[in-house]
């Protein structure tokens, strides 16, 4: 079965620093892989996918996300931090088959303090 | 601008009531999820819709049933509310075209307490 992975809860970084977030997946076959955000109490918003293009995607709000298929990685990175970029955000893989359903990792909340 | 809405922000229901979560789009998708959401857990999908009066389960289909009886509307039901289903409830829709992957459009979530 697929599943993701975000390694680390929780993420606190200065403003103007680099973000990064981790997420690997697994999958026996050339996955879509998404990253979302979500605000407190909103929800959840795309920041931006890959589907088997290009390997660098660019997001909204400057984020980007490197596909690595060596690595099984998908980490999600924005050269410098501003104080709204604070939420939880999500990774996830589209499982093989029909739907568009969506497997989601547990989260990786941002924090950003001045 | 696409939207999803849900019915309500906050919910609180006793044990054993039967509870109505409703969920609408206004971009003709076909596809409509339900999941919820708890900390540590990430989202996990209660169940799924892809056409009208169609549905299947998710990865946590106990204790929830759905029902999608116009394509806007996709409705999930806690038959008799139990304190564990205590939980922020998100509801999601997604078109299909062709082989394309879309993305899932979120609505803004309920929080259901149970008491």
């Amino acid at each position: 079965a697929q599943s993701v992975t975000q390694l680390g809860s929780h993420v606190s970084v200065s403003e103007g620093a680099l973000v990064l977030l981790r997420c690997n997946y697994s999958s026996s076959v050339p996955p879509y892989l998404f990253w979302y955000v979500q605000y407190p109490n909103q929800g959840l918003q795309l920041l931006l996918k890959y589907t088997s293009a290009a390997t660098l995607v660019k997001g909204i709000n400057g984020f980007e996300a490197e596909f690595k298929k060596s690595e099984t990685s998908f980490h999600l990175t924005k050269p410098s931090a501003h104080m709204s970029d604070a939420a939880e955000y999500f990774c996830a893989v589209k499982p093989s088959g029909g739907y568009n359903k969506l497997i989601f990792g547990a989260g990786t909340r941002l924090a950003v303090h001045p | 601008d696409v939207k999803v809405t849900q019915s309500s922000r906050y919910l609180v229901k006793r044990t054993g009531e039967k509870v109505f979560l409703e969920c609408v789009q206004d971009m003709d998708h076909e596809n409509m999820f339900w999941y919820r959401q708890d900390p540590g857990l990430g989202l996990r999908l209660i169940y799924f819709s892809y056409d009208v009066k169609m549905k299947e389960k998710g990865d946590i289909p106990e204790g929830y049933s759905v029902s999608r009886e116009k394509k806007e509307r996709f409705s999930l039901i806690l038959e008799s509310a139990s304190t564990n289903q205590t939980s922020m409830y998100l509801c999601a829709s997604s078109s299909v075209s062709g082989r394309a992957v879309n993305e899932q459009f979120f609505g803004p979530g309920t929080r259901l307490t149970v008491l």
